[in-house]
């Protein structure tokens, strides 16, 4: 693939409704980062996946904020009940492997922007 | 905890002209990267330009640079020959030097408007 895609490019949620947002990231990367992105402001980093092991979620808000990665490729953000204080623009990005290997730059998808009314 | 500082909410710059993009840092580590992104109004992220802790050449890209100044931990962006497609907000972000799981600290960015 070119690039890392996020879907969908816009979610309009009801408040207390459960959103899922999808990344697929490069071919052949094995880290997958999440960043929330609010208006006006730098990402925050939310979780952090290698392979399929999730080895950083100090980042999630709350225990209503859930990630996977079952098969070590596209990887899923989950928001249950979501509040208006979760509308923001939810960024993933990849790279290749750690620092051994080099490939430690991170690529952006385009963000899913996140609306709960 | 790493915090990254852009005092600059906004800047502006003449087309053709150069201009320069502050950036603080504040870190124990002694090894470490720094990048400068930029968001144009598409919200895709771009990476620019990186510098790793360990060298003191600064790192250039074309028309982007930095100063990379490790002791004052000041990392500024120097983009020459401004164009209009440079119009964007620039973040400037830290990594610690990990084996894995590193993640970018951000800065607030700072929105450079290219004028023509």
């Amino acid at each position: 693939g070119a690039g890392v895609s996020q879907s969908p490019r816009y979610k309009v949620a009801k408040r207390g409704q459960d959103v899922a947002l999808r990344c697929d990231p490069i071919s052949g990367h094995v880290s997958l980062f999440w960043y929330q992105q609010a208006l006006g402001q730098g990402p925050e980093f939310l979780t952090y996946f290698q392979n399929e092991a999730q080895l950083d979620k100090s980042g999630l808000p709350s225990d209503r904020f859930f990630a996977e990665r079952p098969e070590g490729s596209v990887s899923t953000l989950k928001i249950q009940r979501t509040q208006q204080e979760d509308s923001a623009v939810y960024l993933c990005a990849s790279s290749f492997q750690g620092l051994a290997g080099g490939g430690y730059e991170q690529y952006f998808g385009p963000g899913t922007r996140l609306t709960v009314t | 905890a790493q915090t990254v500082t852009q005092s600059q909410p906004e800047m502006s710059v003449q087309e053709a002209e150069t201009v320069t993009l502050s950036c603080t840092y504040d870190t124990s580590e002694s090894n470490y990267y720094l990048f400068w992104y930029k968001q144009p109004p598409s919200r895709q992220m771009i990476l620019v330009i990186r510098q790793e802790a360990y060298k003191q050449q600064n790192a250039t890209e074309n028309r982007f640079s930095v100063n990379f100044q490790k002791a004052a931990k000041s990392f500024s962006l120097k983009i020459s020959d401004s164009q209009l497609g440079d119009t964007a907000m620039y973040f400037c972000a830290f990594m610690k030097q990990r084996e894995y799981g590193n993640k970018l600290v951000f800065g607030a960015g700072t929105i450079l408007r290219v004028k023509s």
